[in-house]
C-alpha cells in the first residue's frame, strides 16, 4: 500500500460509454494529478488539482473530464473516448507542487 | 513550456557493471529533478531526486549529478544488480502560470542487467 489508490485496475470500454476512474490518497497530500501512459511515449500530465483547484489543463480533449471534490480524491470522467486513447492512467499525489509524487498503480484503460 | 530529453532509450549492461542514464532540460528557472524507477507491471517509484542548490547526491548505489549551466542531469547506478532492471524516467519541475509546479518526464530508458 503506498498510499494512492486508484480504481478500477483494468477497464474496457466502448466508444460510446461513460466510464469514471478513481483515485484516493491517504498521505495527506494536497496536490493531485492525472498522467496518461502510452507505448513508447513519456508521461503526459493531464491536469493537476492544487488545494482542489485545477491549475493546469494540458489541452486535453473535453471527452475527458477531472473531478477534485477533496483534496484526497480524484476523479477522471471518460465519455465518448477514441480506440487511442486506451493507456495506462496514473494517478499520483504530492505535497505542495514543489516535491515527489508517489503514483498509483494504474488504471490499465482499453477502448474498443 | 519545459522539454526534458532523456538518453539512452535502452541500456544492457553486465552485472557489476555501472549504468548512466542522461537527461537535459530546457527551461533555466527548473529547480527540482527527481528520478523514477518503472518496474514492468507497476506504478513509477521516486529513488532519488535534487534540488537547483546541490550539484550532486549519493543514495547507496545510487548518484544524481546535476549541471545547472550546461542544464543536464544524470543517474548513476554502480554494482548494477538483476533487480535493477527496469524503465528509469527523469523528470524536471517547473513554476507554471497558475503559482504551482509541474513536472515533465523524459521518455524513459529501459535498463537491463545481464546476469
Amino acid at each position: 500500500e503506498t498510499g494512492v489508490t486508484q480504481t478500477p485496475r483494468h477497464l474496457v470500454m466502448g466508444m460510446t460509454n461513460k466510464k469514471s476512474l478513481k483515485c484516493e490518497q491517504h498521505l495527506g497530500h494536497n496536490a493531485m494529478y492525472w498522467y496518461k501512459q502510452s507505448a513508447k511515449k513519456p508521461l503526459e500530465l493531464m491536469f493537476v488539482y492544487n488545494f482542489k483547484e485545477q491549475t493546469e489543463n494540458n489541452s486535453v480533449p473535453s471527452r475527458f473530464s477531472p473531478e477534485c471534490p477533496n483534496s484526497s480524491h480524484l476523479f477522471l470522467h471518460l465519455h465518448t473516448l477514441q480506440p487511442e486513447d486506451s493507456a495506462l492512467y496514473l494517478c499520483a499525489s504530492s505535497q505542495g507542487t514543489l516535491g515527489g509524487y508517489t503514483f498509483g498503480s494504474g488504471t490499465r484503460l482499453t477502448v474498443v | 513550456g519545459e522539454n526534458v530529453e532523456q538518453h539512452p532509450s535502452t541500456l544492457s549492461v553486465q552485472e557489476g557493471d555501472s549504468a548512466v542514464i542522461k537527461c537535459t532540460y530546457s527551461d533555466s528557472a527548473s529547480n527540482y529533478f527527481p528520478w523514477y524507477k518503472q518496474e514492468l507491471g507497476k506504478r513509477p517509484q521516486l529513488i532519488i531526486d535534487i534540488r537547483s542548490n546541490v550539484g550532486e547526491k549519493k543514495d547507496q548505489r545510487i548518484a544524481v549529478t546535476l549541471n545547472k549551466t550546461a542544464k543536464h542531469f544524470s543517474l548513476h547506478i554502480t554494482e548494477t544488480q538483476p533487480e535493477d532492471s527496469a524503465v528509469y524516467f527523469c523528470a524536471a519541475s517547473i513554476k507554471s502560470g497558475a503559482g504551482s509546479y509541474q513536472l515533465t518526464f523524459g521518455k524513459g530508458t529501459k535498463l537491463s542487467v545481464i546476469p
